[in-house]
């Protein structure tokens, strides 16, 4: 079965600042793996996903996320945040299995709070 | 650009009764999945549905809940008897099958419906 940990319920940051959150995962197959964003009072938006290739993948808004197998991580990084970043991130992952139709498990997600 | 829609946007029932939760997946899908959020918890899996029938459900999708494909355009579902418990924001999503040795399919989610029961 798969899971993901998301260890930091809150990363509070201040605007323009570097911010990392956190993802690990465990899998006995090939995964595939995301970062979705949601605004408040909104649905679930994709940032980014890591599906085969280059372990450094880079999604909307200036984000980025670099796939480390060994580590089982996947951490979402930005070098410089604005105000409007503040949300809740959540990472997921789905099992590589061939005809479509792969579940999501989510992280509980981290609350992102940009202030100035 | 297509998007997944749900209605209603916030569904209050009491307790006992049957809700029936809508979504309109995006046309050319042929995967559809709901998802859950209780308030403040992470989103969970229920159900997902392809060819017209369930492929996978997860332990919390018991027999009061069930979906249906009712037309060629509306994903429903249905909560039999809802509980206190039921209360969450539902996600539905959908994927296009890009192709039969594809593993992947991105899934699109629509805004949710808040369900309230009181």
């Amino acid at each position: 079965a798969q899971s993901v940990t998301q260890l930091d319920s809150q990363v509070p940051v201040f605007e323009e600042a570097p911010v990392e959150l956190r993802c690990n995962y465990s899998s006995s197959v090939s995964v595939y793996l995301f970062w979705y964003v949601q605004y408040p009072n909104q649905g679930l938006q994709l940032l980014l996903k890591y599906l085969s290739g280059s372990t450094l993948v880079k999604g909307i808004n200036g984000f980025e996320a670099e796939f480390n197998k060994s580590q089982t991580s996947f951490h979402l990084r930005k070098p410089s945040v604005h105000i409007s970043d503040t949300a809740e991130y959540f990472c997921a992952v789905s099992e590589g299995l061939t005809g479509g139709g792969n579940k999501l498990t989510f992280g509980t997600g981290t609350q992102l709070k940009v202030e100035l | 650009e297509p998007e997944v829609t749900q209605t209603p946007s916030h569904q209050v029932t009491q307790m006992g009764q049957e809700v029936i939760l809508r979504c309109v997946p995006i046309s050319n899908h042929l995967y559809f999945y709901w998802y859950r959020q209780i308030l403040g918890q992470k989103v969970e899996f229920l159900v997902s549905f392809y060819n017209n029938e369930i492929s996978e459900k997860s332990e919390i999708f018991d027999d009061q809940f069930s979906v249906e494909r009712p037309d060629g355009s509306n994903f429903t579902l249905k909560i039999r008897s809802t509980k206190l418990e039921d209360s969450a924001m539902y996600f539905c999503a959908s994927s296009q099958v890009v192709a039969a040795w594809s593993s992947y399919n991105e899934q699109f989610f629509g805004p949710g419906t808040r369900l309230t029961v009181l």
